[in-house]
């Protein structure tokens, strides 16, 4: 059994605050990290697959690292917008198995 | 692009019978697609793996025979709860995989399955 662990499970923050979120994965057998971002009512939306150690995706106010030796990703947002309030997913992906083991999200509130 | 959709988003249906769910890439061909199960407060679990034109592979504990999946072109899997019981009432969402290197699942928007 996969453990992949997400936290915190849940957040509440003043828009205009920065964040971070941690996802822990096995650190053998490592194919890919990715971060989903999924707002009520819509399709879990990729942000980022991540495969090598070190690295380091952006997009926007958004960016995440990876440590594929100690088995962990940060996913951090600057300058949070109330649009930003989602549940943040990430999955691990191990070998080449093509199937994800998903972490149970991290839900962001961004307050006004 | 990139888009997948999933019908229908919602359903009830009484005890005993069975609900088909279809999960559809729209603008790309997938010859994979992962079905998944949600239960309240919990991750994404994976029920199974669909193959275009091969059978289905399974994780443990999936009741092949109750959840049937048939991805008969490369656009379309169907999931087919069998013999639905109060217990099947669920969040089912499907991804497909576009292949040839590209390691993202696109996904659907689910389907919320509730038996009565």
């Amino acid at each position: 059994i996969l453990n992949v662990e997400q936290s915190p499970q849940s957040l509440h923050v003043q828009e205009g605050d920065s964040t971070n979120f941690t996802c822990s994965f096995p650190s053998s057998n490592f194919y890919a990290l990715h971060w989903y971002r999924w707002e009520t009512a819509k399709s879990p939306e990729a942000l980022f697959v991540m495969t090598l150690n070190g690295d380091e995706k952006k997009k926007g106010r958004i960016s995440a690292t990876l440590n594929t030796k100690e088995g962990y990703s940060y996913l951090y947002i600057k300058g949070s917008q109330p649009e930003d309030s989602a549940t943040y997913l990430c999955a691990f992906t191990k070998t080449n198995a093509g199937k994800s083991t998903f972490g149970d999200g991290t839900t962001l509130t961004v307050k006004p | 692009g990139a888009v997948v959709s999933q019908h229908p988003s919602w359903v009830i249906c009484k005890s005993g019978t069975s609900v088909k769910i279809e999960c559809r890439s729209l603008d790309f061909q997938a010859t994979t697609m992962f079905w998944y199960r949600q239960f309240p407060k919990q991750s994404l679990m994976l029920m199974a793996t669909s193959n275009e034109g091969s059978k289905a592979t399974y994780e443990q504990g999936v009741e092949k025979d109750k959840f049937l999946i048939n991805h008969a072109s490369l656009t379309l899997s169907t999931l087919t709860v069998t013999s639905a019981h109060p217990e099947d009432s669920s969040f089912y969402i499907c991804s497909a995989d576009p292949g040839q290197g590209v390691l993202e699942q696109y996904f659907g928007p689910g389907t919320r399955l509730t038996v009565t």
